[in-house]
């Protein structure tokens, strides 16, 4: 079974709008983190946000935030005021915390329109 | 610069030639991870090194592919008798382990190859 599920393939969002991207999980682990990558056409992975298992409350970092909802086991980025600068591909991961690989999903791009 | 390092950026060989990568991690993280990334895909796990102890393995992780960390800091992969399946970009990430941090890899620009 994927570990992490990305079931939009593409998304387009008018600039300064806000934009939610989908990301599941699956894990029988109580103890795990959930993170958001931004991979622009240059290529490098920038993390952007950071979820624990046992967190509280949503993560927020900026104009980013993570919708974590643990029943559900979903985990899906909001972008708030969409930039120009957001078009990018992101991929959601999670890393079971009693271990030490991430899995990745197979990413959302995301396209902003001026 | 304190981030994660790779070289090279680009490198095209012949198919059948090897290649090694460097890794130069955040210099304050013990440990460090390869992954392989093609073109729509996220990247996948090759293995993950605490220190100078490579602990985990992937089983894409073919015979031709070897990876070192002799001193826990830097890293090398390489990849013998290459074939055009190897064109990838391949990741290196490193943590620190401690702390809330230390629980986020973070990335290097990436070392991209095609073989021909």
């Amino acid at each position: 079974a994927q570990k992490i599920t990305q079931t939009q393939p593409g998304m387009f969002v008018q600039e300064k709008e806000a934009v939610t991207l989908d990301c599941t999980y699956d894990t029988s682990d109580q103890s795990y983190g959930l993170f958001w990558y931004k991979q622009p056409s240059s290529g490098e992975m920038i993390f952007l946000i950071y979820q624990g298992s046992y967190d509280e409350q949503n993560a927020t970092e900026g104009r980013y935030s993570l919708n974590f909802q643990k029943a559900r086991k979903s985990a899906n980025l909001v972008i708030s005021a969409s930039q120009l600068g957001d078009s990018a591909m992101y991929f959601c991961a999670m890393r079971e915390l009693d271990f030490n690989k991430f899995y990745f999903g197979s990413g959302t791009k995301l396209n902003v329109k001026p | 610069d304190t981030g994660v390092s790779q070289d090279p950026r680009h490198k095209i060989t012949k198919r059948g030639q090897n290649v090694t990568f460097r890794c130069d991690p955040i210099s304050e993280h013990n440990r460090l991870y390869w992954y392989r990334q093609t073109l729509g895909q996220g990247p996948e796990f090759l293995t993950y090194f605490q220190n100078e102890a490579q602990l985990e393995k992937s089983r894409l992780l073919s015979d031709r592919f070897s990876a070192e960390r002799p001193k826990g800091s830097f890293s090398t992969l390489e990849i013998q008798r290459t074939e055009q399946g190897d064109s990838a970009m391949y990741l290196c990430a490193s943590r620190s382990g401690t702390g809330k941090s230390g629980n986020t890899i973070y990335f290097g620009e990436g070392s991209w190859l095609t073989v021909v």
